[in-house]
């Protein structure tokens, strides 16, 4: 079974700064997506940016970028320039690619604060 | 596009209750997914429905549990004779594709509290 572990419950970040959350996970699979979705007060689940393991360039989406280490199964969101509505919970996520693979898997997720 | 809209957003039910929540996909979307997700988790995959077929569910779905999408449209999930553990919110996404560009949207969810 494919896990996700995100090892850091709580971060902050002061606004205009730079933070990064990290993020590990086992599979047996070779063909898998990852993905950071971001959940703020309001509940509504937001993907941030995703990331299909068989590239090996590291997926950037302004100021969202990720460091993508396969052979480690390691998935690390960098944030620059952080802004207060940046400040949400933040989650990995696995999906196996292939027939039959519809579910996501979450880790338990990063309480990002932005410092004023 | 209204988004993923879930009704109602709070629930509170006696144990032993039956509870039955809403969820209406953004129009079009084939895809409709149920998550569930308890304070300090991340989501629980529970179960997918591609149209109106349901192509996946989860373990933590027993048989209390039921969920149905007639005529591909919207959703609903129903919760028999609830338990104290089935406190959480619950949570639908749709999208409208799969693969590589699958782009789930996810609803603000229902908060069940059973007491």
């Amino acid at each position: 079974a494919q896990t996700v572990t995100q090892s850091q419950p709580e971060m902050s970040v002061q606004e205009a700064e730079t933070v990064t959350l990290s993020c590990t996970y086992d599979t047996s699979e070779s063909d898998y997506y990852l993905f950071w979705y971001k959940q703020p007060p309001s509940r509504q689940m937001i993907l941030v940016i995703r990331q299909e393991a068989y590239k090996q360039q590291n997926a950037t989406e302004n100021r969202f970028s990720v460091n993508f280490q396969k052979a480690a199964k390691s998935f690390s969101l960098k944030i620059s320039d952080s802004q207060l509505g940046d400040a949400a919970m933040y989650f990995c996520a696995y999906r196996r690619n292939g027939a039959g693979s519809y579910q996501l898997t979450f880790g338990k997720g990063t309480k990002l604060s932005v410092i004023p | 596009d209204t988004g993923v809209s879930q009704d109602p957003r709070h629930k509170i039910t006696k144990r032993g209750q039956n509870v039955t929540f809403r969820c209406d996909p953004i129009s079009e979307h084939n895809r409709l997914y149920w998550y569930r997700q308890t304070l300090g988790q991340g989501p629980e995959f529970l179960t997918y429905f591609q149209n109106e077929a349901q192509l996946e569910k989860s373990r933590l779905l027993s048989d209390r549990f039921s969920a149905e999408r007639p005529k591909g449209s919207f959703s609903t999930l129903e919760i028999q004779r609830t338990e104290q553990g089935d406190s959480a919110m619950y949570l639908c996404a749709s999208s409208s594709g799969g693969g590589a560009n699958e782009k789930l949207f996810f609803g603000s969810g229902t908060q069940l509290s059973v007491l």
